[in-house]
């Protein structure tokens, strides 16, 4: 079983429509993150999550929201969706060393119309 | 915040060939990962190394943090290296990894 799970794997939505994307680990780390990534370009942090009570804005959160229901979940919710929300979005998770690799779910497309 | 920059941005080899993946980071850090995400999307961690020079198999690393870039070596290329290679730093007292945009490597057999 893979340790860092995402579903839904590809969605495609519609303009204005409420989303959730759901992040689940095995990996027992307290450290969760959620990327995006566009076409060309490499990742950017949407949000990240050091502990359950812990939750910071990353580079681009504008039309974002997280939710860190347990130590193994991290869900990402745009609230109403916009074209330029489509996007690869992946979630991360890493242990408390900065020497700690991070470790990357399989990505999820996500297409607004 | 810190710039990371690659090159060259593309990147076609013959099967066989060997490359170099440079990464040049505008500030101090205190974590550089190398990952390499294949055609299907999935992310996969190669190195940490913020610091001198790491092997595994037909890739190594070498990082010179005082000049301030990293460099990944890909020997006897192989049709599975395929995909783009990203270099990731965490500047020092910072928290988060910053990606750079990416070398995107093809190798024709």
């Amino acid at each position: 079983d893979a340790d860092v799970t995402q579903t839904p794997r590809n969605r495609i939505t519609k303009t204005g429509k409420r989303i959730m994307l759901e992040c689940s680990q095995t990996k027992g780390h307290d450290r969760m993150y959620w990327y995006r990534q566009d076409p060309g370009l490499g990742l950017r942090l949407i949000y990240y999550s050091f502990d359950v009570k812990d939750i910071n804005k990353g580079e681009i959160s504008d039309g974002y929201s997280v939710s860190r229901q347990a130590q193994a979940k991290f869900s990402l919710s745009l609230e109403s969706a916009i074209p330029n929300q489509t996007a690869l979005y992946f979630c991360a998770t890493r242990g408390g060393d900065i020497k700690d690799t991070q470790y990357f779910g399989p990505g999820t497309r996500l297409t607004v119309l | 915040g810190i710039q990371v920059e690659q090159s060259p941005p593309d990147l076609i080899l013959q099967e066989g060939a060997n490359s170099t993946l440079r990464c040049n980071f505008s500030d101090s850090v205190n974590n550089l990962q190398w990952f390499h995400q294949n055609p299907w999307g999935q992310l996969i961690n190669l190195f940490y190394i913020p610091s001198g020079t790491k092997q595994n198999g037909r890739l190594s690393a070498t990082t010179v943090a005082t000049e301030r870039y990293s460099l990944l070596y890909i020997s006897s290329s192989q049709t599975t290296d395929s995909g783009v290679y990203f270099c990731a730093v965490t500047q020092t007292g910072a928290n988060n990894l910053f990606f750079g945009t990416g070398t995107r490597l093809t190798v024709i057999p």
